[in-house]
């Protein structure tokens, strides 16, 4: 099992250019979440999903929109970058039997927008 | 939002040394607790999920304790080694947090050989 696999490692981009951060998973998690890593600041929750159709937003979604056609994907749109969303993100999925379920996390993608 | 407090925000410790950190939450609507570890450049990685007050784990050197009366859990490292160093994560889920997991800022260890 390759586990969450996320797409770019790094990306820079230029203030009001649009991108997706991919994120997939090869376990059949039902529940898929996106999540910011600031200097300073704890992992901050953007959007998640609780299964395929179904997503929800987080702490922080403003500038962000998600959608979840299938189980093992889960991408993350930035519509017009703006450098406040400079940060390292990180996907993170669990099993949808309960809340006790720990989360498996993707590698990152270290974002950087001019 | 839920307010997760990790204390201290970091420290130093020797390689042998013995070390235990905090991870404080509103005892409420309480209904998990996480604790993971962030080594630096990957990506978090689960030690320990804990529901029931009075609840212990155990990992190797690794163990945690779980107060949710009072609001709080204990992270112990015994006999710290320099692979040990990392920052450790605690995040929580309430009963209103409808799915969503909120994390304190974490601890980071450094273990000096």
């Amino acid at each position: 099992n390759a586990g969450v696999t996320q797409t770019p490692k790094f990306q820079v981009l230029k203030t009001g250019q649009s991108m997706t951060l991919q994120c997939a998973q090869d376990m059949n998690h039902e529940y898929m979440s996106w999540y910011r890593q600031d200097p300073g600041m704890g992992l901050r929750l953007i959007h998640y999903s609780v299964g395929a159709g179904i997503t929800d937003q987080g702490e922080v979604p403003n500038g962000y929109n998600v959608s979840r056609s299938t189980t093992e994907d889960f991408p993350l749109r930035l519509l017009s970058a703006a450098p406040s969303q400079t940060s390292v993100y990180f996907c993170a999925s669990r099993t949808g039997q309960g809340l006790d379920s720990p989360l498996h996390f993707g590698n990152g993608t270290r974002l950087t927008v001019t | 939002i839920l307010n997760v407090e990790q204390s201290p925000q970091s420290l130093h410790v020797q390689e042998g040394d013995s070390t235990n950190f905090t991870c404080s939450f509103p005892s409420s609507n309480f209904y998990a607790l996480h604790w993971y570890r962030w080594e630096t450049a990957k990506s978090p990685e689960a030690l320990f999920v804990m529901t029931l007050n009075g609840d212990e784990k155990k990992k190797g050197r690794i163990s945690a304790t779980l107060n949710t009366k009072e609001g709080y859990s204990y992270l112990y490292i015994k006999g710290s080694q320099p692979e040990d160093s990392a920052t450790y994560l605690c995040a929580v889920y309430d009963r209103g947090s409808n799915y969503k997991l909120t994390f304190g800022k974490g601890t980071l260890l450094t273990v000096n050989p």
